[in-house]
């Protein structure tokens, strides 16, 4: 059972590009969480989904940042327009079920805007 | 609202010496509690949980943890600390009445451990 599945580990985007972070979950999980992670800082929600479903979204930039977790296919988060401020690590979570059961951590994509 | 605090930046010990890592939290119900470890450029490792129960948790790698709940504390312990053990620790908690269901999670524990 392979784990959560992050990609791309490294992603290089100029400014004003848009960027696609995806993330596949554990076999069968069904709640995803996306955490940013800045340097040195500690892990901040962003988003928790669930099939077609956003839950909670209240850790979201309210402009230029985006979640989806379709019925088929990876969750994806996308930034458009990026800026320098945006350089961090996302980091995506999935568990089972609620959090009473441990979440299962992918290893990061770590972006970069130049 | 839930916070996590982890009051210490970094912790030096030796190896072989015990080790702790401090975390307190604040959540209007009750807890579920995580620790989690971060080597250099990897994701987050789960190491051990608090959900209900006897208030000392096991965990991987030898370490523990002791919920205290009339200090709302959530220390994580080792007897004996490897150099290998160096990396970030984090604390998490999660209000069981939260439908929201995420994580918050502290600032993080920078652990080094001398040979």
């Amino acid at each position: 059972n392979a784990g959560v599945m992050q990609n791309p580990r490294h992603l290089v985007r100029r400014r004003g590009q848009e960027a696609r972070l995806r993330c596949s979950p554990m076999k069968g999980h069904s709640h995803v969480y996306w955490y940013r992670q800045l340097p040195e800082e500690g892990l901040k929600f962003m988003v928790y989904l669930q099939k077609e479903n956003i839950i909670d979204e209240s850790g979201m930039p309210k402009e230029r940042f985006s979640a989806e977790f379709p019925k088929e296919g990876p969750s994806i988060l996308r930034i458009q327009q990026v800026v320098r401020g945006d350089s961090a690590a996302y980091f995506c979570a999935s568990s089972p079920g609620p959090w009473g059961t441990e979440a299962f951590f992918g290893q990061g994509t770590r972006l970069t805007v130049v | 609202a839930q916070s996590v605090a982890q009051p210490e930046d970094q912790v030096k010990v030796a190896e072989g010496n015990p080790l702790t890592v401090k975390c307190t939290y604040s959540v209007s119900g009750n807890p579920y509690l995580f620790w989690y470890v971060q080597y250099p450029n990897r994701g987050l490792q789960f190491l051990l949980k608090y959900i209900t129960g006897d208030n000392l948790v096991k965990g991987s790698y030898g370490f523990e943890a002791e919920f205290n709940k009339s200090q709302t504390s959530f220390h994580l312990k080792k007897p004996s600390a490897l150099v290998s053990d160096s990396a970030l620790y984090f604390c998490a908690v999660r209000d069981k009445g939260n439908a929201g269901n995420m994580l918050t999670f502290g600032g993080g524990t920078r652990l080094m451990v001398k040979p």
